[in-house]
C-alpha cells in the first residue's frame, strides 16, 4: 500500500529565506506527483505537477524535484514571503489513477 | 469559470440523519472524486468515478453512497450520519483517458464542513 510522508509537519522561517519541503513515498510505481497549497478554510490549489518521467518542474519561485527510484520529492521555495504561509500537500497518483496524499507541511513565513 | 462547486459549505446534522453533499463541475471532466480531510489523517479518498454510470470505492467508503448520472454532477450521500463523519469534505475532478495518469491537473472544490452531533 502506497504511503506518503511529509517532513517537517510544521516550519516557521523569517521572510526572505530559501526553504525546502520534503515528501517521500513507499512505492516508486507512480504516474505523477503533485504539490498543492491549502490556505485555511479553503480548498486545494495545484502548484506543480511532475510526471514520472520528469526530474523537476519550475513555476516562478517554486521548484519541485522528483527522484522516483528513491521515493523522494522536494519543493524548493526561493525568497519566501509572508503570502507563502499555508499548508503544502504532496500527493502521488497511483496505479488506479487516484491521488494519495501526505499529511502536509504547515509553513509560516514571519515578516 | 465556476470550476468545481460544492454545496452546502457548512452543515450540522444530528446522529442518524441523512443528507447529500452536492458537487458539480463545468469543465466536462470525466473523473470526479470525494475526499475527507481530518486533523492528523490528511486527505482520504471516499469514492470516485471515471464517467457517468461508473463509480468505485476508495479508502474509506463505509457510510457513504455515490452515483453518477451525469458528467457534471457527483453527489455524496450520508446514509445515517455518525459523529465519526464529522469532517471537511472535498470534491475533485480532472480529465480522464489518454494522459490521465501521467498528467492532467486535478481541481478541487472549496470544501464542505460537516458536523454531526
Amino acid at each position: 500500500k502506497q504511503e506518503v510522508t511529509q517532513i517537517p509537519a510544521a516550519l516557521s522561517v523569517p521572510e526572505g529565506e530559501n526553504l525546502v519541503l520534503n515528501c517521500s513515498f513507499t512505492d516508486s510505481a507512480i504516474y505523477n506527483l503533485q504539490w498543492f497549497r491549502q490556505d485555511p478554510g479553503k480548498g486545494l490549489t495545484s502548484l506543480l505537477l511532475i510526471q514520472s518521467s520528469q526530474r523537476e518542474q519550475t513555476s516562478g519561485r517554486l521548484n519541485a524535484s522528483l527522484d522516483k527510484s528513491s521515493g523522494r520529492s522536494t519543493l524548493y521555495i526561493a525568497a519566501s514571503q509572508p503570502g507563502d504561509s499555508a499548508t503544502y500537500l504532496c500527493a502521488v497518483r497511483g496505479s488506479q489513477g487516484n491521488l494519495i496524499f501526505g499529511k502536509g507541511t504547515k509553513l509560516s513565513v514571519k515578516p | 469559470n465556476a470550476g468545481v462547486t460544492q454545496t452546502p459549505k457548512f452543515q450540522v446534522l444530528k446522529t442518524g440523519q441523512s443528507m447529500t453533499l452536492q458537487c458539480a463541475q463545468d469543465m466536462n471532466h470525466e473523473y470526479m472524486s470525494w475526499y475527507r480531510q481530518d486533523p492528523g489523517m490528511g486527505l482520504r479518498l471516499i469514492h470516485y468515478s471515471v464517467g457517468a454510470g461508473i463509480t468505485d470505492q476508495g479508502e474509506v467508503p463505509n457510510g457513504y453512497n455515490v452515483s453518477r448520472s451525469t458528467t457534471e454532477d457527483f453527489p455524496l450521500r450520508l446514509l445515517s450520519a455518525a459523529p465519526s463523519q464529522t469532517s471537511v469534505y472535498f470534491c475533485a475532478s480532472s480529465y480522464y483517458g489518454k494522459g490521465f495518469r501521467s498528467g492532467n491537473t486535478i481541481y478541487f472544490g472549496e470544501g464542505s464542513w460537516l458536523t454531526v452531533v
